[in-house]
């Protein structure tokens, strides 16, 4: 299989401060890692995309120095959500592709964050 | 930019009856087309993709899907439901030509009556 795990599964910080989310394929290297977010009773959007060893590329609207993202290794990439604010709030997804099969995403149960 | 489009955000199906969850995309390709389903607290599951080929695709847990180049469409279906197949479904498409990102419809929402 291809399993994808997100740590922690629940957090909930201060305003003002930041938060890291993990992002781990278990089982295979992830060429490209994916950050989504979910508000509740809504669809996911694509955050950043990123690859090992690369800046993540943002979209639209997405504020970099906000939400940091590093993809050190082929297995690990993290999200970091700096002097949070209570409109962070929300369900933070993370999904990997191999480079094998790079439209085939698997994704983590994702992570959910409360600010304060 | 592509897009998707989910119309029903609530369908209500009783057990053991048929189903049938709309999708329509936009895009200016052939696109790459998944379908996806969250249950409460988890992660999503693919249930089934279209990349090229046979237009009607099978899937997990007796899901299929039918991709309609002339209706834009990729609608996902199953003959009988069952009370655990509850869950947000959601619709999503990649362009091609790379690991891109996915984008997703809004999602429905199916509720099983017994």
């Amino acid at each position: 299989g291809a399993v994808v795990s997100q740590h922690p599964s629940r957090v909930i910080c201060k305003s003002g401060t930041s938060v890291k989310i993990e992002c781990r394929s278990l089982d295979f290297q992830a060429t490209t890692m994916f950050w989504y977010r979910q508000f509740p009773k809504q669809s996911l959007m694509l955050m950043a995309t990123s690859n090992e060893g690369s800046k993540a590329t943002y979209e639209q609207g997405v504020e970099k120095d906000k939400f940091l993202i590093n993809h050190a290794s082929l297995t690990l990439s993290t999200l970091t959500v700096t002097s949070a604010h209570p409109e962070d709030s929300s369900f933070y997804i993370c999904s990997a592709s191999k480079a094998a099969s790079l439209h085939e995403q698997y994704f983590g149960p994702g992570t959910r964050l409360t600010v304060t | 930019a592509q897009s998707v489009t989910q119309p029903d955000i609530h369908i209500t199906v009783s057990e053991g009856a048929s189903l049938e969850l709309r999708c329509n995309y936009s895009y200016g390709a052939t696109p790459y087309l998944f379908w996806y389903v969250q249950s409460p607290g988890q992660g999503l599951q693919l249930l089934l993709k279209y990349f090229s080929g046979d237009t009607l695709v099978q899937g997990i847990k007796g899901f299929e899907a039918e991709f309609k180049r002339s209706q834009s469409s990729f609608n996902l279906r199953k003959p009988s439901v069952h009370w655990s197949d509850a869950a947000e479904y959601f619709c999503a498409v990649a362009s091609g030509g790379g690991a891109d990102g996915l984008t997703f419809g809004k999602g429905t929402h199916l509720i099983i009556q017994p």
